[in-house]
């Protein structure tokens, strides 16, 4: 069974902070995402990386940055939180095979 | 216009009916086709996968597809309770980025 763990499952930060949610998968696996879920928005992909050290911006990465030094942790960095990026983040893998996606259990994240 | 849509429900079926779930999708070029269950508070889970036309059946779970429509269905036979959640409809056209829909919120009714 694939494995994605979310650093927090509950995160709460003040306005202006550096945010770090990390995502760790326990298999060997190439592709990973972040995603945001906002009621009504739905999924949207924020960044995703091929391989280490690589990075693709997604539909929506204003305000975030992301870090892959090794295969298996991928970091979403929120350089200076704000109020609009209250939501909840799901880490994702796919298998480089298929794409069929397999998320961690996310993290929400209120920024006050 | 949206890349994948969905009706937002609540679409409510008695325990024991067919619960249908629609889908459609704008970029003809789709080549691979999935279906999420998402519990309140939890994170999606994959159900279904589906790449040709026509029909797989998993259990009580029967995809649907029709690339020249651009539609996809979930059919849930027997509802049960435990399938009450928002059922999400994603669709690739390849590079491994995925496309969801904003979801269907289906309620079975006891």
């Amino acid at each position: 069974d694939v494995k994605v763990t979310q650093s927090s499952r509950y995160l709460v930060k003040r306005t202006g902070e550096k945010v770090f949610l990390e995502c760790v998968q326990d298999m060997d696996h190439e592709n990973m995402f972040w995603y945001r879920q906002d009621p009504g928005l739905g999924l949207r992909l924020i960044y995703f990386s091929y391989d280490v050290k690589m990075k693709e911006k997604g539909d929506i990465p204003e305000g975030y940055s992301v870090s892959r030094e090794k295969k298996e942790r991928f970091s979403l960095i929120l350089e200076s939180a704000s109020t609009n990026q209250t939501s909840m983040y799901l880490c994702a893998i796919t298998d480089g095979y298929s794409y069929e996606q397999y998320f961690g259990p996310g993290t929400r994240l209120t920024v006050t | 216009q949206k890349e994948v849509e969905q009706n937002s429900g609540p679409l409510s079926v008695p325990e024991g009916a067919i619960a249908s779930l629609n889908c459609t999708y704008s970029d003809r070029g789709s080549q691979s086709f999935f279906w999420y269950r998402q519990y309140s508070g939890k994170s999606p889970e994959l159900i279904m996968s589906i790449y040709s036309n026509g029909d797989k059946e998993d259990g009580r779970f029967t995809a649907q597809l029709n690339k020249a429509s651009q539609y996809v269905s979930l059919l849930i036979r027997d509802s049960q309770p435990s399938d009450s959640a928002t059922y999400l409809c994603a669709v690739s056209g390849g590079y491994q980025k995925v496309t969801f829909g904003t979801g269907t919120k289906l309620q079975v009714i006891p």
